[in-house]
């Protein structure tokens, strides 16, 4: 099962930031935190990830907190384009159970409007 | 460097029939995963491979599916007498290694629709 939890859905106004948030009280030391976006049919998009500090690349910044029970995806400047399934996900390292594998919950869906 | 590939991308099967899904990773990449989408639901894992072995298969049902990654050439994905709860999005996802962190994220991709009729 899922270790995240998500709202099922937001919008979001073109060109304005996107804040999905996302929480995983159980978190454990050795887990990051994962986001996927699953466009209309198409195969999941990797997005990002971090451990505890915050990270940016060219499509998302990521923000943890300090005691790492939630997670908020930032799209600074959401196009029609974002309008997608966000998946925030969990994933140990490897000789845990887990074995690198992704568990995916239910997501958000963000609907950008213009 | 060309993303992880998949075909057919559309696959129709009558009941009964074989189906086999072919997943070719990203260049350099020796770990694949295979993932299972039902209609208006979400993604679901079913099995974890690397060259030539099974690591995890927590997430294969237990008859009629079967998933090899041979030494040379792609992934495969084998329904034997596909039903109609067979179909669905399948995808492949390739790693450059099993763990998390690092520069080891998952690429899916495009996915194979399996339609069973």
């Amino acid at each position: 099962d899922a270790k995240t939890t998500q709202p099922p859905s937001m919008d979001c106004a073109e060109g304005r930031a996107a804040n999905l948030p996302c929480n995983h009280s159980t978190i454990s030391g050795n887990e990051y935190v994962y986001w996927y976006r699953q466009i209309h049919s198409q195969g999941p998009q990797y997005i990002i990830h971090g451990l505890k500090n915050n990270e940016t690349n060219e499509m998302a910044s990521l923000i943890i907190t300090e005691d790492r029970k939630s997670s908020t995806l930032i799209l600074p400047h959401a196009t029609l384009r974002d309008t997608a399934v966000y998946y925030c996900i969990v994933r140990a390292y490897h000789g845990s159970s887990n074995t690198g594998k992704l568990i995916f919950g239910q997501g958000t869906t963000l609907q950008v409007k213009p | 460097n060309a993303g992880v590939m998949q075909n057919p991308r559309h696959l129709v099967r009558r009941r009964g029939q074989e189906a086999r899904l072919r997943c070719s990773p990203m260049k350099g990449h020796s770990h694949v995963y295979w993932y299972r989408q039902l209609p208006e639901e979400g993604l679901k894992f079913m099995v974890y491979l690397q060259k030539e072995n099974i690591i995890d298969e927590s997430g294969m049902p237990k008859e009629r599916f079967s998933a090899e990654f041979p030494k040379e050439g792609p992934s495969i994905l084998r329904i034997q007498q596909v039903v109609r709860g067979d179909s669905a999005a399948y995808f492949c996802a390739s790693s450059p290694t099993g763990l998390a962190g690092g520069n080891n994220e998952q690429f899916f991709g495009p996915g194979t629709r399996l339609t069973v009729l």
